[in-house]
């Protein structure tokens, strides 16, 4: 069964400070990783997909990175307008849907 | 703007009363699902279609029909709702296998329903 796993399930850092958010996923043959952005009470907004291992992609102050095994979600120099929770997926080879984990909820204090 | 649009937003009605909820894409997508959401137990697929008259159950079926008579609109229909089925529900769309590896989905603004 496809699985995804996201740690930790919340973080709060202060303005400035960097750090990575981690999304572990089992799937029978990837065929892309997801990463959304979702404000409290507002429907999830797409970041970044990711499709083979080493890939790389970076948005602003985001940068998302995938192992076979995992991603990283890198956030330098947050500010607070970045506070939000972010949300991983998992699409398996053959398949349309999205398989979620649960999300990190990130505040970045000023 | 392409777009994602659900309505209502927001909805608080009574055990037992039929209600719809509409979702409507301007992308000219083939796939389109409807998700819950509720603390906790993260993104839940209800129902997804693969193209026109073409539907099919999801994670958690139960309690709710689909159906897709045109390529842009996507309704989810409650026929008998129960508390149980309070939350945030949301539309998503995307293309289909458009022969590159992944197709990221376009979500709706989100439906809290509160059934009493």
């Amino acid at each position: 069964e496809d699985q995804v796993t996201q740690s930790p399930e919340a973080l709060r850092l202060q303005e400035g400070e960097s750090s990575s958010l981690n999304c572990s996923y089992t799937v029978s043959g990837l065929r892309g990783l997801f990463w959304y952005r979702q404000d409290p009470g507002k429907g999830p907004e797409f970041l970044f997909t990711l499709y083979s291992a080493g890939e790389e992609k970076e948005k602003e102050r985001l940068k998302a990175t995938l192992t076979k095994k995992e991603s990283f979600l890198h956030i330098t120099a947050p500010k607070p307008e970045d506070s939000a929770t972010y949300l991983c997926a998992v699409q398996a080879r053959g398949a349309q849907k999205l398989v979620f984990g649960q999300g990190t909820r990130l505040t970045i204090n000023p | 703007e392409a777009q994602v649009t659900q309505n209502p937003r927001y909805l608080i009605t009574v055990t037992g009363k039929k209600l719809t909820v509409t979702c409507s894409q301007n992308m000219n997508h083939e796939y389109m699902s409807w998700y819950r959401q509720d603390p906790g137990l993260g993104l839940r697929q209800i129902y997804y279609s693969m193209n026109v008259e073409v539907t099919d159950k999801g994670d958690v079926p139960e309690g709710y029909k689909v159906s897709r008579k045109e390529k842009r609109n996507f309704p989810l229909i409650l026929e008998s709702p129960s508390p149980n089925q309070t939350s945030l529900y949301f539309c998503a769309s995307s293309f289909r296998n458009r022969g590159r590896a992944g197709d990221e989905q376009y979500f709706g603004p989100g439906t809290r329903l509160t059934v009493t």
